[in-house]
Formats: structure tokens, sequence, C-alpha cells
């Protein structure tokens, strides 16, 4: 079965300091990678996603990641955070059965500080 | 842009007391979601559903049934609550399942007490 690994339960930064949260997969093909955020009492919103091609995928509010095939990873960086960066965020990668959705991990809690 | 609304937003339930949460998608998704987020879990899947009428279950659905009585809209339900059931509970919606976009109301917070 699919899994997915998030080392780093809270991260604290601050203000334009750059971010790289961890993301370490499990799965027996080649999988559709996630990354979502949560704000506080809010949905989870997609950040990007990664299937095939150029490593380095490119999502929303400055963030990029990348995947490693070699490593199973698919980290997640942004390189200057703001306040408003702070939130949960989750590293997904499709079920097996992808009628099954999404197999989250535990998320990263990132606390942005000025 | 993709639209889940799930209702009620909060819910204080007694034990034992049946419960119903509710969940509209207005983008014509085949798919559709229930999760509970714990924490020290993250989230897990309870059940989900391919179509109308449809309803399978996920990774942990014991205690909680699924209705899917049209396109839109997808219940979970809970006939006799109890408090390891407290929980914040997501519904959400996508067209292609893990291969896409899930798109994610903005969660039930239910206690059970």
């Amino acid at each position: 079965a699919q899994s997915v690994t998030q080392p780093d339960a809270r991260v604290t930064v601050s203000e334009g300091a750059s971010l790289q949260l961890r993301c370490k997969y499990s799965y027996s093909a080649t999988p559709y990678l996630f990354w979502y955020v949560q704000y506080p009492r809010q949905g989870l919103q997609m950040l990007l996603k990664y299937y095939s091609g150029d490593p380095v995928v490119q999502g929303v509010n400055g963030f990029e990641a990348e995947f490693s095939k070699s490593d199973s990873s698919f980290h997640l960086r942004k390189a200057s955070v703001h306040w408003s960066d702070s939130a949960v965020y989750f590293c997904a990668v499709s079920a097996t059965n992808y009628a099954q959705g999404l197999t989250f991990g535990l998320g990263t809690r990132v606390s942005v500080f000025p | 842009e993709a639209a889940v609304t799930q209702s009620p937003r909060n819910k204080v339930a007694v034990t034992g007391g049946k419960v119903t949460l509710s969940c509209n998608q207005t983008n014509n998704h085949n798919n559709m979601y229930w999760y509970r987020q714990d924490t020290g879990h993250g989230l897990r899947l309870i059940h989900y559903s391919y179509g109308a009428g449809s309803t399978e279950k996920g990774d942990i659905p014991d205690g909680y049934k699924a209705s899917r009585p049209s396109q839109e809209n997808f219940s979970l339900i809970l006939e006799l609550a109890t408090p390891s059931q407290t929980s914040v509970y997501f519904c959400a919606s996508g067209d292609l399942g893990g291969s896409e976009t899930l798109y994610f109301g903005s969660g039930t917070r239910l206690t059970v007490l």
C-alpha cells in the first residue's frame, strides 16, 4: 500500500527566510504527488502536483517542489516566506486505485514569525 | 472555481444519537470523499463514491455509513455516535480521483459527548 512520511511535525521560520518541507513516499509504480495547504479553520487547497516531466514543479504563491525517484522524495520549497504562509502543509500521493483519492502525510505545521 | 459546501459547520451530539453530515458540490465531479482529520493521524478516508447511487468503504469505515443520492450530494451518517468519533470531517470532490485535484469543503467539527 502507498504511504507518505513527513518527518517534521512543526517548522518555525522567520519572515523572509527560505523554507523547505520534507516528504518521502512509498508507492509501487509512478505516483501522482501533491502538496496541499490548510489555513486555519479551512479545508485543504492544492499547491501543486507532479506526475512526470521536469522534476521541479512550480505551484501557487511562489512554492515549488522537487521530485526524486531515487530518493522517493517530493520536497516543498519557498525562497522567501511571508507571515501569511503560516499553515499546515500536507504531502499526498495518489491511491493505487485512483478512485480512492489520496493518501496524506500527517502534515507539517509552519509558523512564520516577523 | 470548484465549490464544496459542508453542513453543519459545527455539531454537538450525544453518545448513541444519530448524526448526519451533509456535503454538496456544484462542479459535476464524479468522485466524492469523506475524510476525518485527527491530530497524530492526518486525514483518513472513511467512504468514497464514484457517482450517484454508489458508496465504497475507505480505510476506516467502521461506525459510518454513506449515501450518495445524487451527483451533487454525499452524506456521512453516524447511526450510533460515540465519543471516539469526535473529530473534524472533510468532504472532497474530484473528477478523476487521485490523479487530479481534490476540492475540499471547509469541514465539520463534530463533538460527541
